[in-house]
């Protein structure tokens, strides 16, 4: 499984963008970088995902680099529901089983 | 509106009493799947299914059985819980296995085994 490393928090003030970093050096061609955020204990919700281009949909837009070993996701206007836990992975694509691999993610606080 | 439902969301039982989690998805997607959620664990994969009667092991697959006889229902079965089965649980589908389609989560389920 290809790793991701995320900064284990962060802190945004409401209204401005969130930039939410994550490594993944060791992702294949054929891997997809998918975002996910977990508020509290509820199920992670999957906010965006892509293979190589930029993607915006209307929650987040996602930067991946040209050598596509690191990627960003913006909020663009952080409220403070944008306050979760948020996982940076890489779909593997063992068997077909498309497992998500969620490490710790980053604890992303909007502040008032 | 297109969810996964599981049920119990709450269950507290005791060591060997057989139970089942249901999990159901109103999306007519064919990949399903099970994860339990630890502190300092993250999420680990116990089965997913990628049809009607085809399921197959995840990670973390001991102590757990699961079934797909309809592609809506994919029921999480613990034959014999034990307390080391204390976790969060949440299933997910997706359209498809493929790569490229995101999987959508149930709220959960969290099971104490005492």
């Amino acid at each position: 499984d290809a790793k991701t490393t995320q900064p284990p928090s962060m802190d945004c003030a409401e209204g401005r963008a969130a930039n939410l970093p994550c490594n993944h050096s060791t992702i294949s061609g054929n891997e997809y970088v998918y975002w996910y955020r977990q508020i509290h204990s509820q199920g992670p919700q999957y906010i965006i995902h892509g293979l190589k281009n930029n993607e915006t949909n209307e929650m987040a837009s996602l930067i991946i680099t040209e050598d596509r070993k690191s990627s960003t996701l913006i909020l663009p206007h952080a409220t403070l529901r944008d306050t979760a836990v948020y996982y940076c992975i890489v779909s593997s694509p063992i068997q077909g089983a498309q497992k998500l691999v969620f490490g710790q993610g980053t604890r992303l606080t909007i502040n008032p | 509106e297109a969810q996964v439902t599981q049920n119990p969301r709450y269950l507290i039982t005791v060591t060997g009493k057989k139970l089942t989690v249901t999990c159901s998805q109103n999306m007519n997607h064919e990949y399903m799947s099970w994860y339990r959620q630890d502190p300092g664990l993250g999420l680990r994969q116990i089965y997913y299914s990628m049809n009607v009667e085809v399921t197959d092991k995840g990670d973390v697959p001991e102590g757990y059985k699961v079934s797909r006889k309809e592609k809506r229902n994919f029921p999480l079965i613990l034959e014999s819980p034990s307390p080391n089965q204390t976790s969060l649980y949440f299933c997910a589908s997706s359209f498809n296995y493929d790569r490229n389609q995101p999987q959508h989560f149930g709220d959960g389920t969290r099971l104490s085994i005492l």
